[in-house]
């Protein structure tokens, strides 16, 4: 258990719909990242927030956005989906930020969204 | 552009011996280097990193070993277990940037008894 918990588990849903992805980070993590895995793909990049504050943007959909409450949980919004968005969607969270090139980061188990 | 790339989709081992897994990558601004170990229906596991000042990190049966002349990296596991089987991945990131991961496509361990 890498303390990285996600909800839900599963999403099946209809294209053109909305969902929300949530994350809850590590204790005491501040950076929050997610990744999407499609089918035979590696895992890609998609965002990173650091302590409530967008800190880089990857090969996120203008469709996607996301955001860190100042809780520290964060949520990834995908609206007007499409069959292609169907993909393993991972939050990973951290507790490094800065110049430091330690950057062990923690995964969750994952959303695996399927969309008909 | 693949900036991580894992050549061999998958591995097949015997219990007891040693399996290496290899990684190469492009981007010279990586500093730091990381693998994990994916078990299916579940999240990525962090198993060691090596940071680009070393050569090599050890823990346990898992040895990481990095040749920065030839931006190549390998994962040693002595000796292989069958838990050991699952989809391993490496990843890079680099200091000062986005602290994104770069991913490699991964390689499937599968160790016989």
């Amino acid at each position: 258990d890498s303390g990285v918990t996600q909800t839900p588990k599963h999403l099946i849903t209809a294209t053109g719909q909305r969902v929300t992805l949530r994350c809850s980070p590590r204790s005491g993590d501040l950076s929050v990242y997610w990744y999407q895995q499609s089918l035979d793909q590696g895992l890609q990049f998609l965002i990173h927030y650091y302590n409530g504050e967008e800190r880089a943007k990857g090969n996120i959909l203008e469709r996607f956005s996301a955001q860190q409450f100042p809780d520290l949980h964060s949520e990834l919004n995908l609206s007007s989906l499409e069959l292609g968005d169907s993909a393993l969607y991972f939050c990973a969270s951290s507790v490094v930020f800065g110049d430091s090139s330690y950057n062990e980061q923690f995964f969750g188990p994952g959303t695996r969204l399927t969309v008909l | 552009d693949q900036q991580v790339k894992q050549n061999s989709p998958s591995l097949s081992v015997q219990e007891g011996r040693i399996s290496i897994l290899n990684c190469d990558y492009t981007n010279s601004m990586f500093d730091y280097f990381l693998w994990y170990k994916k078990y299916p229906a579940e999240g990525p596991t962090f198993l060691i990193s090596i940071s680009s000042i070393k050569d090599k990190n050890e823990d346990g049966r898992f040895t990481v070993f990095l040749n920065k002349s030839a931006k190549h990296l390998s994962l040693h596991i002595v000796p292989s277990q069958p838990g050991d089987s699952a989809v391993y991945f490496c990843a890079a990131s680099a200091s000062g940037g986005a602290q994104k991961l770069v991913f490699g496509q991964g390689t499937r361990l599968t160790i016989n008894p």
